[in-house]
């Protein structure tokens, strides 16, 4: 199945640490999305790139940075983990209206960090 | 995100029941996403609406994006235990895509 993979699916991390999570797509979208998904706060984006070379910054983008070097990854950095970092993050890719298919999966699986 | 109200926030229903959720936006939707996450694990498409008027269905869930394209309902029909979950609408804004809250959805045996 056509779609995006995330690493780790899970991490504990040290605050101060430095951490990157990643994500592949192998649907050759151009626009690619990291968001966050806290309890009672629902997805919210933390950086986007609408096509490789460019990025920007979502709702909530501080203490973390992305690139996008290709088509196909679009890594997440934290350089200074802190706990408030803690949370699931969300890889995605949505298809246009043309091409989204219930088959497709249009975001990773998520990865879980703990940042203590 | 503020921009996306999802009503009601949760909802209990006895299997076989027909429910809907709304979701609805402070600006003009130019795309409407709804995806469905079960409890504790990533978040599946369901349907992507960007015409006002526009009616899609999937199996027994049907969305509609009314004519002046600042709401959206998602509305199942018989309810069954596989459609529990978290339903969260997503909207294009531009260069970005935003969600609501999402609506939390149990269904009772």
């Amino acid at each position: 199945i056509a779609g995006i993979t995330q690493a780790p699916t899970s991490q504990i991390l040290a605050a101060g640490r430095r951490m990157t999570l990643r994500c592949t797509q192998d649907m050759r979208h151009n626009a690619m999305y990291w968001y966050r998904q806290d309890l009672g706060l629902g997805l919210r984006l933390i950086h986007y790139s609408n096509t490789a070379g460019t990025t920007g910054k979502g709702e909530v983008p501080d203490g973390y940075s992305v690139s996008r070097a290709n088509t196909d990854d679009f890594p997440l950095t934290l350089a200074s983990a802190v706990p408030s970092q803690t949370s699931v993050y969300f890889c995605a890719s949505p298809g246009l209206a043309g091409e989204s298919s219930t088959d497709t999966q249009y975001f990773g699986p998520g990865t879980r960090l703990t940042v203590l | 995100s503020q921009e996306l109200e999802q009503s009601p926030q949760s909802l209990i229903v006895q299997e076989g029941k027909n429910l809907t959720i709304n979701c609805t936006s402070s600006k003009t939707l130019y795309g409407l996403y709804w995806y469905k996450q079960k409890y504790g694990e990533g978040l599946i498409f369901l349907m992507m609406l960007q015409k006002g008027g526009e009616e899609k269905s999937h199996e027994k869930i049907t969305a509609k994006l009314d004519e002046k394209k600042q709401q959206s309902s998602l509305h199942i029909t018989a309810s069954q235990p596989s459609h529990a979950g978290i339903y969260l609408c997503g909207a294009v804004r531009g260069d970005k895509i935003i969600f609501g809250k999402g609506t939390r959805l149990h269904i009772l045996p």
